[in-house]
């Protein structure tokens, strides 16, 4: 069965070091999102692609967080500085296209710890 | 203030049936969901119901939709330790049809 791949599944850094997450989507799968989930609550939207454009990024803190899908497959969501309240679970998930109806598979999520 | 409001906890016994009631503001939702998260992984979609249904049954799970009162409801029937998890209420709004989230609700099935 076909799943969303992230990596890492576990990070651990330094306020004010970088960090990167990847995650690989469902094959045929043009729109993929970013989310953050912070301990106790639902996941927030940070970025959703359609292929490698940025259709929303309205809540991306864009003075430290950066997300690029150059060839519109696997994505990148970079942090640099991380800060202390960064510390969350992000969740990469994709769907066959943006638009009602349509399902959202995430993957098992990245929890970083920043110390 | 929060667009997708749930109670934050729910024990049952096995076997008897779970109620997860939600509350959305957004009267212009066309699809709402129900997403279930077990301790450290992703979300896993259950269920979804489109505005103009009143309700949608999938096997042992439920959904209700009162649109009037923005309530939407899940129903699980004959409840397993299994479905011991955190449950999900989104809507989806504008018009790239985002997914905004309750906080979920967390289920404890006792045996």
């Amino acid at each position: 069965e076909a799943e969303v791949a992230q990596s890492p599944r576990y990070k651990i850094t330094e306020k004010s070091q970088a960090v990167a997450f990847w995650c690989d989507p469902i094959s045929g799968h043009a729109t993929l999102y970013w989310y953050r989930q912070i301990l106790g609550q639902g996941p927030e939207l940070l970025v959703q692609f359609q292929d490698e454009s940025v259709v929303d990024d309205s809540q991306l803190p864009k003075d430290r967080f950066s997300a690029e899908r150059l060839k519109g497959v696997d994505s990148t969501l970079k942090i640099q500085p991380a800060e202390l309240g960064d510390s969350a679970m992000y969740l990469c998930a994709s769907s066959l296209s943006q638009g009602r109806g349509n399902e959202q598979f995430f993957g098992p999520g990245t929890r970083l710890t920043v110390l | 203030g929060e667009d997708v409001e749930q109670s934050l906890f729910l024990s049952v016994r096995e076997g008897d049936s779970s109620v997860i009631n939600c509350t959305y503001t957004d009267s212009s939702s066309t699809y709402l969901y129900w997403y279930k998260q077990e301790p450290g992984a992703g979300l896993q979609l259950l269920t979804y119901i489109f505005s103009n249904m009143d309700m949608k049954q999938d096997q042992r799970l439920t959904v209700l939709l009162n649109k009037k009162d923005k309530h939407l409801s899940l129903r699980i029937a004959d409840t397993q330790t299994g479905d011991s998890a955190i449950y999900f209420c989104a809507e989806t709004q504008g018009s790239n049809y985002k997914l905004t989230f309750g906080k979920g609700t967390l289920l404890t099935v006792n045996p």
